[in-house]
């Protein structure tokens, strides 16, 4: 079956506990993308990536940084993670690249800072 | 960042009605427009990627209309089911290395 995995999808944490979501796809996509989903606020980009070793910021990049050694696996890292990111985030794939291609999404990893 | 609008917020709809609402964009630099579903502690799903002026889409009871030189698409949902409840979340993109910009979505209820 075609999927977007995060682990892990709920997690409380405490301020400055560095902390990695980790997101896999198994439809060989090139493009993968983090965004963060905010009461009153349309999902928001975090970071992207167009390809293996190739990683790019979206609209949110300040607190996080990714990874994309291998083609399926996109983690999302909080080195010293703080109360505004708490969050709903989502890991997303696709194929060509996000623009013309549909986005494949995870079920979402909710986080809490405290 | 696009500045997308999408109208109305939220929208109550009889069971059984049909029903529409919109998603505006910039109308310069426009590249694809998508359209999501996303129904109470799941994912957004793809309902249609659209690129064309004038394209029209169709997935069963929903439908969408692109117009990219006014900047702007509907989408229609026809004889609407309690299933069609959900947040439905439109995305532009301009295209190049960037990527969507996802608007706040409108929140549609069906009520039986």
């Amino acid at each position: 079956e075609a999927q977007v995995t995060q682990n892990p999808r709920y997690l409380i944490t405490v301020t400055g506990k560095k902390l990695t979501v980790t997101c896999s796809q198994n439809m060989n996509h090139e493009y993968m993308s983090w965004y963060r989903q905010d009461p009153g606020l349309g999902l928001r980009q975090i970071y992207y990536s167009m390809n293996v070793e190739v990683t790019d910021k979206g609209d949110v990049p300040e607190g996080y940084k990714v990874s994309r050694k291998e083609k399926r696996n996109f983690p999302l890292i909080l080195e010293s993670p703080s109360p505004n990111q708490t969050s709903l985030y989502f890991c997303a794939s696709s194929s060509p690249p996000g623009n013309t291609g549909e986005l494949f999404f995870g079920e979402g990893s909710r986080l809490t800072v405290l | 960042i696009l500045n997308v609008e999408q109208s109305p917020q939220s929208l109550h709809v009889q069971e059984g009605d049909s029903t529409n609402f919109t998603c505006s964009f910039p109308s310069s630099n426009f590249y694809a427009l998508h359209w999501y579903r996303w129904e109470t502690a799941k994912s957004p799903e793809a309902l249609f990627v659209m690129t064309l002026n004038g394209d029209e889409k169709k997935k069963g009871r929903i439908s969408a209309t692109l117009n990219t030189k006014e900047g702007y698409s509907y989408l229609y949902i026809k004889g609407s089911q309690p299933e069609d409840s959900a947040t439905y979340l439109c995305a532009p993109s301009p295209g190049g290395a960037d990527g969507l910009t996802f608007g706040k979505g409108t929140h549609l209820i069906i009520q039986p």
